[in-house]
């Protein structure tokens, strides 16, 4: 069955602090994953995208890791901010000629000040 | 703003109403989708359009339904909602619905919150 997992559910942390959010995907062919932030009443929108052969993709502050063999991925946030508070969404892409995918729950994350 | 854009923010209706939901992208791409995100649950891709043709449509009931009339506007009409279809309804964009939904970057619109009664 194709699942994306995602923890923690929920994560508070303080500004200035570093903090690591986990993926685990189940998908059949494997084609890319990406991270997503979505801000409260706002669309999600790409942090990163990393494809099979790719292991660490960084955005700014963010780091994306991808293990394609242990089908784990990783979202590393350094010296969080404020507006770092939003809900982490991963989705894994997948299948043949057209693709499908499939989004995570996400990983609400609350920077406090 | 990330150029797709979604009316009404919010609404709210009854069971018996008929209504719509109107995106515009302003991005030139070919490929348009609805998603469904319901409270502590994924998003739930619902239809994809690309170059105006319905290529998907995930099992979604006949209640809603969705019309492009041209790459650039995408609509989801909808009649006789439940209240379990209360949802945040997000509309998105890709470049290259060619190249299919495995590999396009989507841009989302805001979103419309939408409560049923």
């Amino acid at each position: 069955k194709n699942q994306v997992e995602q923890s923690p559910q929920s994560l508070i942390i303080l500004e200035g602090k570093n903090c690591t959010l986990q993926c685990n995907y189940t998908v059949s062919p494997f084609s890319n994953l990406r991270w997503y932030k979505q801000d409260t009443g706002r669309g999600p929108v790409s942090l990163t995208i990393m494809t099979f052969s790719e292991n660490t993709k960084s955005n700014g502050r963010y780091t994306a890791t991808l293990d394609a063999d242990t089908k784990q991925s990783s979202l590393h946030i350094t010296a969080s901010q404020l507006s770092d508070s939003a809900s982490y969404i991963c989705v894994a892409y997948y299948g043949g000629s057209q693709g499908n995918l499939i989004f995570g729950k996400g990983t609400k994350l609350s920077v406090k000040p | 703003e990330t150029g797709v854009t979604q009316t009404p923010r919010h609404l709210v209706m009854g069971m018996t109403n008929k209504k719509s939901l109107k995106c515009e992208q302003h991005l030139g791409h070919n490929a348009m989708y609805w998603y469904k995100q319901s409270a502590k649950k994924p998003l739930e891709l619902m239809f994809v359009y690309n170059f105006k043709e319905q290529t998907e449509n995930n099992s979604v009931p006949s209640r809603f339904s969705p019309e492009c009339p041209n790459s650039s506007h995408l609509f989801l009409h909808l009649h006789t909602l439940q209240p379990e279809d209360s949802a945040l309804y997000l509309c998105a964009s890709s470049q290259d619905g060619l190249a299919g939904i495995r590999t396009d970057t989507q841009y989302f619109g805001p979103g419309t919150r939408l409560t049923v009664l």
